[in-house]
C-alpha cells in the first residue's frame, strides 16, 4: 500500500545536538510538508516542497532545515538553534497543483528534550 | 493571508446523537477548499470530508457532512449517529491557490470530541 513512512517513532535530543527526522512517500506526489504540533494547538507549516531541489520557508522555520534531494524523501532536520523543539512533528504530502486533493499524513514523530 | 478558526476547544455528544464542529475561515482567494481531518490519540491525520469553493452542494461521506455556508465563510462538521470510535481531535484546514500554483494548507487549533456511551 502507498503511504509516508515517518521514523523514527520517538526521538531524544541533547542540548546543542541537531537531529534529523526521516519522511519518505511512495505516493509518487511531488508536494511534501513538514508540520509542527503543540498540545492545544493546530498544525503550523515549518517547510515545503513542490518540486525536488526546491524548499520554501513556512510559518516557523527558525531553527529547522530541509532538504529533498530525490522525490520520495524529505527529510528535517531540527537544530541546536531552535530552542524549544519538544512538539509532535508530522509529515504530509499530496499531488501538485491539485487543490482539491487531501494531504496524506504519516504517522508522526515525537521530539523530546533529554 | 488564511485564517481558520474553531471555537470550540472541547465538545461532549452522547453515542448515537449528532453534533456540529465550528469552523470559520478568511481569505481572499476566490478558489479553495476545505477539508476536515480526525486525530486520534495515536497521532495520525485521518482525512474526512472536502468542500470546494465553487461546490454547489454540501459534501456528505457517509456519517459526515460538511455544512458549507459561503457568504458566511463557515464551513461546519456534522456528525450523524456519534460513535465511541469519533472521540478523537478534529481539524478543519483550508487551501488556498498560491501564486506558483501551490497550494499552501492552513489548519485551525482544532476540537477535542469526545463521545459518551
Amino acid at each position: 500500500d502507498g503511504g509516508i513512512t515517518q521514523s523514527p517513532k520517538y526521538l531524544f535530543r541533547k542540548e546543542g545536538q541537531n537531529v534529523t527526522l526521516s519522511c519518505e512517500q511512495n505516493l509518487n506526489h511531488d508536494a511534501m510538508y513538514w508540520y509542527r504540533q503543540d498540545p492545544g494547538q493546530g498544525l503550523r507549516l515549518i517547510y515545503y516542497s513542490q518540486i525536488v531541489n526546491d524548499f520554501q520557508k513556512g510559518d516557523i522555520a527558525e531553527g529547522y532545515s530541509v532538504s529533498r534531494e530525490k522525490k520520495e524523501s524529505f527529510p528535517l532536520t531540527v537544530t541546536s538553534a531552535q530552542k524549544n523543539p519538544t512538539a509532535f512533528y508530522l509529515c504530509a504530502s499530496n499531488p501538485w497543483g491539485q487543490g482539491n486533493q487531501p494531504q496524506h499524513f504519516g504517522d508522526g514523530t515525537r521530539l523530546s528534550i533529554l | 493571508a488564511q485564517k481558520i478558526t474553531q471555537t470550540q476547544p472541547g465538545m461532549f455528544v452522547q453515542e448515537k446523537e449528532a453534533v456540529t464542529l465550528d469552523c470559520t475561515y478568511d481569505t481572499s482567494d476566490q478558489s479553495y477548499g476545505l477539508f476536515w481531518y480526525k486525530q486520534p490519540s495515536s497521532g495520525e491525520m485521518i482525512f474526512l470530508i472536502y468542500q470546494g469553493s465553487y461546490d454547489e452542494q454540501n459534501a456528505t461521506e457517509g456519517r459526515y457532512s460538511l455544512n458549507f455556508q459561503k457568504a458566511r465563510k463557515s464551513a461546519n462538521l456534522v456528525i450523524s449517529a456519534s460513535q465511541l470510535g469519533d472521540s478523537a481531535m478534529y481539524f478543519c484546514a483550508m487551501r488556498g491557490l498560491q501564486s506558483g500554483g501551490s497550494y499552501i494548507p492552513t489548519f485551525g487549533r482544532g476540537t477535542s470530541l469526545i463521545v459518551h456511551p
